[in-house]
């Protein structure tokens, strides 16, 4: 079945500044990969997702990029606000299965 | 239009005590599921239906039962609880299993003494 490793778990940036998370998955099947976020005691929520026949999505100040041939997808948050500060979940679909990452506490510092 | 509703939403137990967690979904979607939610191990998938009368196993189904009578509802049964049941469990639906928004419910805090 798939498994989806998040990194970093723990990411502290100055607002203003860019940050990345990055994940890697294990299905080569998987063809669904939906970015959440999930704020201090709230529902994880869906910021972006993308499809395997895409490379790059982008909304606003957050992007997501795949690479299919490796295996790994990114977000990438532009212009980081201290409204970003939360947990950030990245997931793969297997089958009927939607596979979370252990997730990565953004912290944006004014 | 209520989205996904989750009750209860804290419920204390002992270990071995049986509970039901309700979830239920007003937007007519196929798809439903229970996650478990503990510190770092992030969203881990219990059970999930792609309709009703149609149930199918997680990452974690141990110690958890499910059934799908109807479209609109999903409960999460915990046969015999154990202090590592202990964690908070979303339960998420969406239009259809492929790819599409998961919409979660409030979550519920289970603590099993």
């Amino acid at each position: 079945g798939e498994n989806v490793e998040q990194h970093p778990s723990t990411l502290s940036v100055q607002e203003g500044d860019s940050a990345v998370i990055k994940c890697t998955y294990s299905d080569s099947a998987s063809n669904y990969f939906p970015w959440y976020k999930q704020e201090l005691g709230k529902r994880p929520q869906l910021i972006i997702d993308i499809r395997s026949n895409v490379g790059e999505k982008k909304d606003q100040r957050i992007a997501v990029t795949l690479n299919k041939t490796a295996k790994h997808f990114s977000l990438h948050i532009t212009e980081t606000q201290p409204e970003d500060s939360a947990v950030y979940f990245c997931a793969g679909r297997s089958t009927d299965k939607l596979i979370f990452g252990t997730g990565t506490r953004l912290q944006v510092f004014p | 239009n209520a989205g996904v509703t989750q009750t209860p939403k804290f419920q204390v137990l002992k270990t071995g005590q049986s509970m039901t967690l309700q979830c239920a979904q007003d937007m007519n979607h196929e798809y439903m599921s229970w996650y478990r939610q503990d510190p770092g191990m992030g969203l881990r998938l219990i059970h999930y239906s792609v309709g009703a009368g149609i149930t199918d196993q997680g990452e974690v189904p141990n110690g958890y039962n499910v059934s799908r009578s109807t479209t609109e509802d999903f409960p999460l049964r915990l046969l015999s609880a154990a202090p590592s049941q202990t964690s908070v469990y979303f339960c998420a639906s969406s239009y259809s299993a492929g790819g599409r928004e998961l919409f979660f419910g409030e979550g519920s805090r289970l603590t099993v003494l």
